[in-house]
């Protein structure tokens, strides 16, 4: 069955550094997606991607946050300048359209800021 | 804005117990309710999609209902196992938006 993948499975910074998570969709998903999980809380939504811009974002997606579908088949998530309280787990998913087929996720990464 | 809960926040029961979790939400103006598993420090496991149109859906041990007027959707388990420890996680899907429960954390005990 087709999954979505991510890399790296947890990746660990310093404040201030940047820092790129990077995913790859199911390939024949045109709707991608990053949420974040901050240890203990709700699975909030961050950013939605279609054509090649962004269609959604939260209040959370600030200027630190930018998503990019550099090829084919990556979709990524920069964060410019991390803080202590972006560490959280990082889930991509992917959907083959908006509404009846649902989202499939991936294994996420783990970001542990210091 | 769209708000889920559910309850209850945690369960534990003996092997074998049917068991019930439930779901609500605020606005009934969604595209679909998914049910999902997560292990700790793991990613979400889809289990079922409920399309907004439909009633029910069902997948082995498991059966989830949708009530699209009253905002609310029950997750049962039959003859639960161990294996089915876990924080279950509902998430109804409002335009681009995905809208996530705190989850309820299962423990089956053998």
């Amino acid at each position: 069955e087709p999954e979505v993948t991510q890399t790296p499975s947890h990746q660990v910074t310093q404040m201030g550094q940047e820092v790129i998570l990077r995913c790859v969709p199911i390939s024949n998903h045109l709707y991608f997606y990053w949420y974040r999980q901050i240890l203990g809380q709700k699975v909030e939504f961050l950013v939605s991607f279609y054509n090649n811009e962004i269609s959604e974002k939260s209040e959370i997606f600030d200027d630190q946050f930018s998503v990019e579908r550099p090829d084919g088949s990556n979709f990524t998530l920069k964060i410019r300048s991390t803080k202590l309280e972006d560490s959280a787990m990082y889930f991509c998913a992917s959907s083959e359209a908006r509404g009846p087929t649902g989202r499939v996720f991936g294994p996420g990464t783990r970001l542990t800021v210091l | 804005k769209q708000e889920v809960t559910q309850i209850p926040a945690a369960l534990s029961v003996p092997e074998g117990e049917n068991l019930v979790l439930n779901c609500s939400f605020t606005d009934s103006a969604i595209y679909n309710l998914q049910w999902f598993r997560q292990d700790p420090g793991k990613g979400l496991t889809s289990l079922l999609l409920i399309q907004s149109s439909q009633r029910e859906q069902t997948s082995g041990r498991l059966n989830a209902s949708l009530d699209k007027s009253s905002g609310r959707s029950t997750l049962y388990i039959a003859a639960s196992q161990p294996g089915d420890s876990a924080t279950y996680l509902c998430a109804v899907e409002v335009g681009d938006k995905f809208y996530f429960g705190s989850g309820t954390k299962l423990n089956v005990k053998p």
